[in-house]
């Protein structure tokens, strides 16, 4: 069965530094996607950067980018430049052929002014 | 595009009452999916639908919960008899395609608290 593992429930970060979220993942399936969401205090769910397992480069969008390291299973997001419209608890979440998400237990974000 | 639309946005029933969910999945999407989020189980899929059709329901906790997809604009998620332990947020979320190529986008979510 798939799993997603956040290890880190809580993280925090200075403002304008950088962060990096971990999640791992254990699947036999080689064609599947990777995603991180963001849960603001409003929670709703907010979809921040998405990961074709197939695609080699790692996925970017302005601030975030993940480090997608297929072979070890490893699916960090990193936060460069943190603001405090940043704080948030962050999902990672997987979906493979069975069209099912995934979510890990999520890592709360605090950015500190 | 007005996104995912969930109703109500926050619920407060007592224990014993029918509660009713509603979801608008965004227009064209064909798969519909609601989630519950407590933080003792994090989030945890309930149901979803591929073209108004239930596929999954593994997730549905018990009997007292049952979702519906009358058309391709309209779901809901039920729970009668409503429990205390139902209190959690509940998100619908709608797709694409039927596939795993496509992304997810969530509704704002549902906060229901029973007393």
């Amino acid at each position: 069965a798939q799993t997603v593992t956040q290890s880190q429930p809580e993280m925090s970060v200075q403002e304008a530094e950088t962060v990096t979220l971990s999640c791992t993942y254990d699947t036999s399936e080689s064609d599947y996607y990777l995603f991180w969401y963001k849960q603001p205090p409003s929670r709703q769910m907010i979809l921040v950067i998405r990961q074709e397992a197939y695609k080699q480069q790692n996925a970017t969008e302005n601030r975030f980018s993940v480090n997608f390291q297929k072979a070890a299973k490893s699916f960090s997001l990193k936060i460069s430049d943190s603001q405090l419209g940043d704080a948030a608890m962050y999902f990672c979440a997987y979906i493979g052929t069975g069209n099912q998400f995934y979510f890990g237990t999520g890592t709360s974000l605090t950015v500190i002014p | 595009d007005a996104g995912v639309i969930q109703s109500p946005r926050h619920e407060v029933t007592e224990m014993g009452q029918e509660v009713t969910l509603r979801c608008k999945p965004i227009s064209g999407h064909n798969s519909l999916f609601w989630y519950r989020q407590t933080m003792m189980r994090g989030l945890e899929l309930l149901i979803y639908f591929n073209n108004n059709v239930p596929i999954d329901d593994s997730g549905m906790p018990e009997d007292r919960f049952s979702a519906k997809m009358p058309n391709a604009s309209f779901s809901t998620l039920k729970i009668q008899p409503s429990e205390p332990r139902d209190s959690a947020v509940y998100f619908c979320a709608s797709s694409t395609g039927t596939s795993n190529q496509e992304t997810q986008y969530f509704g704002p979510g549902t906060r229901l608290l029973v007393l």
